[in-house]
């Protein structure tokens, strides 16, 4: 169980155009999914939270602009990088948790991430 | 704001010895988790402890939690090379329901 797909699991877009990156919780419904970013050999950064139905919110330092998040059902939520530059060429990792029978449940499922290159 | 802090940064090992990874919170955390991270893959949880003083065994691992409840270890005896990866700590950051604070990460090299 908890398993979350991610896809592309990579893509390659040329400077200036828009990727979107889809996460789905396959076998739970999702109350919270978070983006992270990872650059080689380091610790995971969190980009947002994305809550259903309810607005993103960005971590400091985070463009959301340029970073557009929508969580559009429990199962599902999707990243934009709009108009996106090399220096937006990372890994992207989303993750899911959920809450079961009124109990906190902190663990996050992470999908197998998105390796983006931008060109 | 909160911080986690995980050392070291990087362990090699030869196959057969023993690996230890330390976590330390700048506060006191409701829960630790750790998960781990295969080359080139994405994180995957490995287990959760929530009591102060908590100490739990998967196999080979084996994870503890503080009395304080602001630092945890995770301990491999006998490493093997599906081992390697690295080893993230993680607490609930207090201010976002669900939200967690990640350690730097343990990168664990095995060699044959």
């Amino acid at each position: 169980g908890a398993v979350v797909s991610q896809h592309p699991s990579r893509v390659i877009c040329k400077s200036g155009t828009s990727v979107k990156i889809e996460c789905r919780s396959l076998d739970f419904q999702a109350t919270t999914m978070f983006w992270y970013r990872q650059f080689p050999k380091q610790s995971l950064m969190l980009m947002a939270t994305s809550n259903e139905g309810s607005k993103a919110t960005y971590e400091q330092g985070v463009e959301k602009d340029k970073f557009l998040i929508n969580h559009a059902s429990l199962t599902l939520s999707t990243l934009t990088v709009t108009s996106a530059h090399p220096e937006d060429s990372s890994f992207y990792i989303c993750s899911a948790s959920y809450s079961r029978g009124g109990t906190t449940s902190y663990e996050q499922y992470f999908g197998p991430g998105t390796r983006l290159t931008v060109t | 704001g909160q911080q986690v802090m995980q050392i070291p940064q990087y362990q090699h090992v030869q196959e057969g010895e023993d690996f230890t990874t330390y976590c330390n919170s700048s506060t006191t955390l409701s829960n630790i988790q750790w998960y781990k991270q295969r080359p080139g893959g994405h994180p995957v949880f490995l287990i959760q402890l929530v009591k102060s003083g908590e100490v739990k065994k998967q196999k080979r691992l084996t994870f503890q939690f503080g009395e304080a409840k602001k630092n945890s270890s995770l301990h491999i005896t006998a490493t093997q090379t599906t081992d390697v990866g690295t080893y993230f700590c993680a607490g609930p950051d207090g201010t976002s329901y669900g939200k967690l604070t990640f350690g730097q990460g343990t990168i664990l090299t095995v060699h044959p």
